[in-house]
């Protein structure tokens, strides 16, 4: 079955404590982004990767990191969360970012709560 | 006027009713448009794709006016399943990336 596995699905952490949120997905997509979404503002992209070894930041990258070391993982790592990174997190992929391919396929989500 | 705009509601309306949401863009070279759904704490999924006039699926008919700048998603025959939110994407180039613009969503409730 094509999915996007994210893990864990809820997360209750304390600040400053480092954390990971894994994704993966199955459908051989080169386009990998992570988003947050909170009541009010949205969708916003934390970071986005084009191919293997290739990211950038997205609209709200600050005290965020990843990595694309191969074609169907793309972790989420909070280095030092904080209380303000407390979201619903998914991550999503597309098989390009162009036209047709530019369609989504998203992750369950993960509920974060940074105390 | 803000790149992707939508009422966000609620809109409650009686199961069998006809509803309508319009989305607004401000970007008037983007070429294609995307409505995803998204249930309560899941994550979005696709519901249609416009590239050209407008879609149809079902129920469900999607309608692009470039010259206004909007997109329109059509329910037909409400079903109760239809309760969710309405989410209107945009793409936009900006340098190398495409980035997808994401509307605030429109809160849809289908009553008995």
């Amino acid at each position: 079955e094509a999915q996007v596995t994210q893990n864990p699905r809820y997360l209750i952490t304390v600040t400053g404590k480092k954390l990971t949120v894994t994704c993966s997905q199955n459908m051989n997509h080169e386009y990998m982004s992570w988003y947050r979404q909170d009541p009010g503002l949205g969708l916003r992209q934390i970071y986005y990767s084009m191919n293997v070894e290739v990211t950038d930041k997205g609209d709200v990258p600050e005290g965020y990191k990843v990595s694309r070391k191969e074609k169907r993982n793309f972790p989420l790592i909070l280095e030092s969360p904080s209380p303000n990174q407390t979201s619903l997190y998914f991550c999503a992929s597309s098989l390009s970012n162009a036209g047709a391919g530019n369609i989504q396929y998203f992750g369950a989500g993960t509920r974060l709560s940074v105390l | 006027r803000k790149e992707v705009e939508q009422d966000p509601g609620p809109f409650n309306v009686p199961e069998g009713a006809t509803v309508a949401f319009n989305c607004t863009y401000s970007n008037s070279a983007s070429q294609s448009f995307f409505w995803y759904r998204q249930d309560c704490r899941k994550e979005p999924k696709l519901l249609m794709s416009v590239y050209s006039s407008g879609n149809e699926d079902g129920r469900f008919t999607a309608q692009l006016n470039r010259a206004s700048q909007y997109i329109s998603l059509l329910i037909r025959d409400s079903k109760l399943s239809d309760s969710a939110t309405y989410l209107c994407v945009v793409p936009l180039d900006a340098g190398n990336n495409r980035k997808l613009i994401w509307g605030l969503g429109t809160s849809l409730a289908v009553n008995p």
